[in-house]
């Protein structure tokens, strides 16, 4: 157990909906990442927050927006959704925000659009 | 561009020590190398790091050549729990704070 929380483990919606992906980070984490894992694509970095803040972005479309909130959890917002979409949705935490700190993954949220 | 190289499957048998190689020839001064592993559709889990010098820890050993183009890591007495995908990637400090992983590694710790 990593200490990392995600809500719900499995979501299944249909085209053009709208969905909230749920992080609770480790005890004295500041950082949150998401990531999307597809099986054609691997892990593919979205985005990252650093206490309450954007601090990267990385492959993340337009259609799909996050935020980090005073409490330090994180909600991945996906909206529009297409059928490639579906995937597995990772949350990560650290400590900081360097490259250095080790990630503290989720179980996942696995999304399926039907 | 991949950043790694790393060998698509290996088998190991239970017991026995699992050596997992990564090329990764471009390399800059200031990057670590990163273990992680992957148990079937869970959350990908952190192994060990290194820069440099070769890293020990409850989990693993890494080796990382003086060159620093290519690492291995070692799991000393690998067992059933051990079959994963093991990802090897380069993080650096200096503003490339996201994972990326390539392929990986798919091991099987046979009986």
């Amino acid at each position: 157990d990593s200490g990392v929380t995600q809500t719900p483990k499995h979501l299944i919606t249909a085209t053009g909906q709208r969905v909230t992906l749920r992080c609770s980070p480790r005890s004295g984490d500041l950082s949150v990442y998401w990531y999307q894992q597809s099986l054609d694509q691997g892990l593919q970095f979205l985005i990252q927050y650093y206490n309450g803040e954007e601090r990267a972005k990385g492959n993340i479309l337009e259609r799909f927006s996050a935020q980090q909130f005073p409490d330090l959890h994180s909600e991945l917002n996906l909206s529009s959704l297409e059928l490639g979409d579906s995937a597995l949705y990772f949350c990560a935490s650290s400590v900081g925000s360097g490259g250095y700190n080790e990630q503290f993954f989720g179980p996942g949220t696995r999304l399926t659009v039907l | 561009d991949a950043k790694t190289t790393q060998p698509p499957s290996m088998d190991c048998a239970e017991g026995r020590a699992a050596n997992l190689p990564c090329n990764h020839s471009t390399i800059s001064g200031n990057e670590y190398v990163y273990w992680y592993r992957q148990i079937h559709s869970q959350g990908p889990q952190y192994i060990i790091h290194g820069l440099k010098n070769n890293e020990t820890n409850e989990m693993a050993s890494l080796i990382i050549t003086e060159d620093r183009k290519s690492s291995t890591l070692i799991l000393p007495h690998a067992t059933l729990r051990d079959t994963a995908v093991y990802y090897c990637t380069t993080i650096s400090g200096a503003g490339s704070y996201q994972l990326t992983f390539g392929k990986g590694t798919k091991l099987s710790v046979i009986p």
